[in-house]
C-alpha cells in the first residue's frame, strides 16, 4: 500500500499567522491519465472529513482562497496563509492513485 | 443538496454481523462510484470498500476482504456494507462517501459507528 506521510503532526499555529503542513508519499501519485490525484481534507472536532483540494491545488467550492494546495509526484503541501479560528482540526493528505487510497496519519491544528 | 444518510451500526460481539445502509438524496445516484470509509475511535481514516456505478467492480482493503461485501440499490439511492465476522478491530464509525471524477470524494455523511464488543 502507499505510505501517506505528514508533518508535522502536530501544529500550534497563531490567529492570523501562516500555517504549512507537508505530504509525502512512498510512491509517486502521478496517475497513468497524468492528473496527480492528490486531496485534502479538513475535519473540525466532531465532524465528518470535508474535502478542502483535490488533484494537489484545485479548491472546492467554497474553501476560503486562504487555503492553497502544492506540490508533484510525491511531495505536496497545503498552507494556510493565514489561520483563523475555524480552522482548527486534523488535516489529511489522501491518495487516489493507486488502491486502496490511503490517508496520511492527520496533523492536528490547534491554537498556541 | 447532496445527502447521505448512514445507519445500522449499533453494538455488536465478536464474530458477529451487521448491515449498514446508506441512503442518498440530491444527485444521481446511478452516476457515482460510491465508497465505505471508517475511522476508530480516536484515530486516522481508512478507505474501506468502493464500488462502480453498477455494481459491477468491487475493491476492498485487504484487511477486510472476505468479510466485508458492498452493494447498492440504484432504485432505492442506497449503498450498503454487509460486515460480517466482525473483530475488535472493526470498531469504529463508518462513513459512506460520493466520488466524483477519479482519485477523490466530495461529499461524506455523517457516520454511523459499529462497536464490537463481548
Amino acid at each position: 500500500d502507499v505510505v501517506m506521510t505528514q508533518s508535522p503532526l502536530s501544529l500550534p499555529v497563531t490567529l492570523g499567522q501562516p500555517a504549512s503542513i507537508s505530504c509525502r508519499s512512498s510512491q509517486s501519485l502521478v496517475n497513468s491519465d497524468g492528473n496527480t490525484y492528490l486531496n485534502w481534507f479538513q475535519q473540525r472536532p466532531g465532524q465528518s472529513p470535508r474535502r478542502l483540494i483535490y488533484q494537489v491545488s484545485y479548491r472546492d467550492s467554497g474553501v476560503p482562497d486562504r487555503f492553497s494546495g502544492s506540490g508533484s509526484g510525491t511531495d505536496f503541501t497545503l498552507k494556510i496563509s493565514r489561520v483563523e479560528a475555524e480552522d482548527v482540526g486534523v488535516y489529511y493528505c489522501m491518495q487516489g492513485v493507486h488502491w486502496p487510497w490511503t490517508f496520511g496519519q492527520g496533523t492536528r491544528v490547534e491554537f498556541k | 443538496e447532496v445527502q447521505l444518510v448512514e445507519s445500522g451500526g449499533g453494538l455488536v460481539q465478536p464474530e458477529g454481523s451487521l448491515r449498514l445502509s446508506c441512503a442518498a438524496s440530491g444527485f444521481l445516484f446511478s452516476s457515482n462510484w460510491m465508497s465505505w470509509a471508517r475511522q476508530a475511535p480516536g484515530k486516522g481514516l481508512e478507505w474501506v470498500a468502493i464500488i462502480n456505478q453498477d455494481g459491477s467492480q468491487k475493491y476492498y482493503v485487504d484487511s477486510v476482504k472476505g468479510r466485508f461485501t458492498i452493494s447498492r440499490d440504484n432504485a432505492k439511492n442506497s449503498l450498503y456494507l454487509q460486515i460480517n465476522s466482525l473483530r475488535g478491530d472493526d470498531t469504529a464509525l463508518y462513513y459512506c462517501a460520493r466520488n466524483v471524477g477519479a482519485g477523490t470524494v466530495d461529499q461524506w455523511g455523517q457516520g454511523t459507528l459499529v462497536i464490537v464488543s463481548a
